[in-house]
C-alpha cells in the first residue's frame, strides 16, 4: 500500500496554464510539505502544513497556493505557469513528536514541464 | 551559509570498492537529526536512517554503515562491497528543534551523485 501517493506523475503544460498537483498520505502523520527540486537535484522546501495549518511558507511567488482539506491531504496549485516553474515537485509528510518532526516520507515526485 | 555540506558532487567506483560519502552540518542547537536519503535513477526518494544528535553511536545495516563525529560536524555513510544497484545521488540532511524559525524543515545538502560501475 502507498504511503505517500501523488498525481499526477508526469504534467506536461503550455505556459500561462493553471494546475494542480494532489498529494495523500496514508501514514496517519500530522504534517506535510511540498519540494521542489530543480535539474540540479537541489531540493528546497516550498510549503509545510501542520494538522492543516500553514507553517512554513518560503520565498515561493504566490502564483504557489498550497491547500490542505485534511491531515491526509495537501494540494498545490499553480497559477499562469512559468517556464522556470519547470522541476520535480515532491510531497512529504512526517510525524510531530516532542518537539521534533520525524524522518519526512517522500512521495514519488510530479515531474511538471512548461513548454 | 549552507547548513549541510556535501563536498563530493560526484563519486565513481567499481563494483565491489567501498565508497565514503561525506556529510558535514552546521547548527547551533544541541539537540537535532541528521538524515540520509537516497534518491535513485527511478527519482523517488528512499529514507535510509535517522541519527539523535546524543546518539554517537556508529550504526550499521547490512553494507551500509554511518560514522557520526560531533567533534567535527559530520556524518559520513559508507558503502561497502558496493553494487551497480547502489548508483544513486545520496542526499544528507538536517532537521533541528521545533521552534518558530524551523518548524520541522529539512535543511538537505546538495547530494552526491554515486556511480557504480560493473
Amino acid at each position: 500500500d502507498t504511503a505517500v501517493s501523488q498525481t499526477p506523475k508526469y504534467l506536461v503544460t503550455q505556459m500561462g496554464n493553471d494546475k494542480s498537483i494532489k498529494c495523500e498520505q496514508n501514514l496517519g502523520h500530522d504534517t506535510m510539505y511540498w519540494y521542489k527540486q530543480d535539474s540540479k537535484k537541489f531540493l528546497k522546501i516550498m510549503f509545510s502544513y501542520n494538522n492543516k495549518e500553514l507553517i512554513i511558507n518560503e520565498t515561493v511567488p504566490n502564483r504557489f497556493s498550497p491547500k490542505s482539506p485534511d491531515k491526509a491531504h495537501l494540494n498545490l496549485h499553480i497559477n499562469s505557469l512559468e517556464l522556470g516553474d519547470s522541476a520535480v515537485y515532491f510531497c512529504a509528510s512526517s510525524q510531530r513528536l516532542a518537539g521534533f518532526y520525524n524522518e519526512q516520507f517522500f512521495g514519488p515526485g510530479t515531474r511538471l514541464t512548461v513548454l | 551559509a549552507q547548513k549541510v555540506t556535501q563536498a563530493q558532487t560526484e563519486i565513481s567506483v567499481v563494483e565491489k570498492e567501498d565508497v565514503t560519502l561525506d556529510c558535514v552540518y552546521e547548527t547551533r542547537d544541541t539537540t537535532y537529526y541528521l538524515f540520509w536519503y537516497k534518491q535513485p535513477p527511478s527519482g523517488e526518494l528512499v529514507f535510509l536512517i535517522r541519527r539523535n544528535s546524543f546518539d554517537e553511536q556508529n550504526e550499521i545495516s547490512g553494507r551500509y554503515s554511518w560514522n557520526f563525529q560531533k567533534s567535527t560536524s559530520s556524518f559520513n555513510f559508507t558503502i561497502t562491497a558496493s553494487q551497480v544497484v547502489d548508483s544513486a545521488v545520496y542526499f544528507c540532511a538536517l532537521s533541528e528543534a521545533d521552534r518558530g524559525s524551523t518548524l520541522g524543515r529539512l535543511y538537505f545538502g546538495r547530494g552526491t551523485q554515486l556511480t557504480v560501475w560493473p
